[in-house]
């Protein structure tokens, strides 16, 4: 168990252009959260998995976000056309319910320029 | 709905000094509970959590909780604060009717430790 992974740590993009994250959860969770963070606020709730599917997506998630857990295991958040607005740190949370105490990962910070 | 309201955006103690974060919740059923800490570009780490059980939670680090319903309040406090506790903090709640457990946070309050 080496906690929740997500990769990458760092993304600088330029706007127009499409980016892609990871996130590998603890083996044995088999929910996974992703969120968006803002400079000097709290997370935002984007998505839900439960093994392999997406049971909730917030009305931040617009058409250009695309979430993906295909085997219930690892989770891709894609981001098509990335703004300038997009610029946050994507954190992905794992658990397996019942306690609700998520772990997080260390996030991955997306730069858009 | 839920929402989360922490008081104070920054808060600065001295060593030794008492840690009080205050954070109050609305919500329309019975909520979950959660302190988390940030350091910087980390992941968030869970403190402790209130879920229904004892309304004084303990949690890691030395923090507690305590959970007051009549106040709609779940206020974080250390007897004495380290230096390594500075750091952003989090309040977070989720409803106990929402089987998808998602949280929703605070703006969050930053702690800042003088010597």
């Amino acid at each position: 168990d080496t906690g929740v992974s997500q990769n990458p740590r760092h993304k600088i993009t330029k706007r127009g252009q499409n980016v892609t994250f990871r996130c590998d959860p603890i083996s044995e969770h088999n929910r996974l959260y992703w969120y968006r963070q803002t400079l000097g606020q709290g997370p935002e709730f984007l998505t839900y998995f439960q093994n392999e599917a997406q049971l909730e997506k917030s009305r931040l998630l617009s058409d250009r976000f695309s979430a993906e857990r295909p085997k219930g295991s690892f989770s891709t958040l894609e981001i098509q056309r990335t703004e300038q607005g997009d610029s946050a740190m994507y954190l992905c949370a794992t658990g397996t319910g019942g306690d609700y105490g998520y772990t997080f990962g260390s996030g991955t910070r997306l730069t858009v320029v | 709905a839920q929402s989360v309201t922490q008081l104070g955006s920054h808060v600065s103690v001295s060593e030794g000094a008492l840690v009080l974060l205050r954070c109050n919740y609305s919500s329309s059923v019975p909520p979950y509970l959660f302190w988390y800490v940030q350091y910087p570009n980390q992941g968030l780490q869970l403190l402790l959590k209130y879920t229904s059980a004892a309304t004084l939670v303990k949690g890691i680090n030395g923090f507690e909780a305590e959970f007051k319903k009549s106040e709609t309040s779940f206020h974080l406090t250390k007897p004495s604060a380290h230096m390594s506790d500075a750091a952003e903090y989090f309040c977070a709640v989720s409803l106990t009717t929402d089987s998808w457990g998602k949280l929703q946070f605070g703006a969050g309050t930053q702690v800042v430790v003088t010597p």
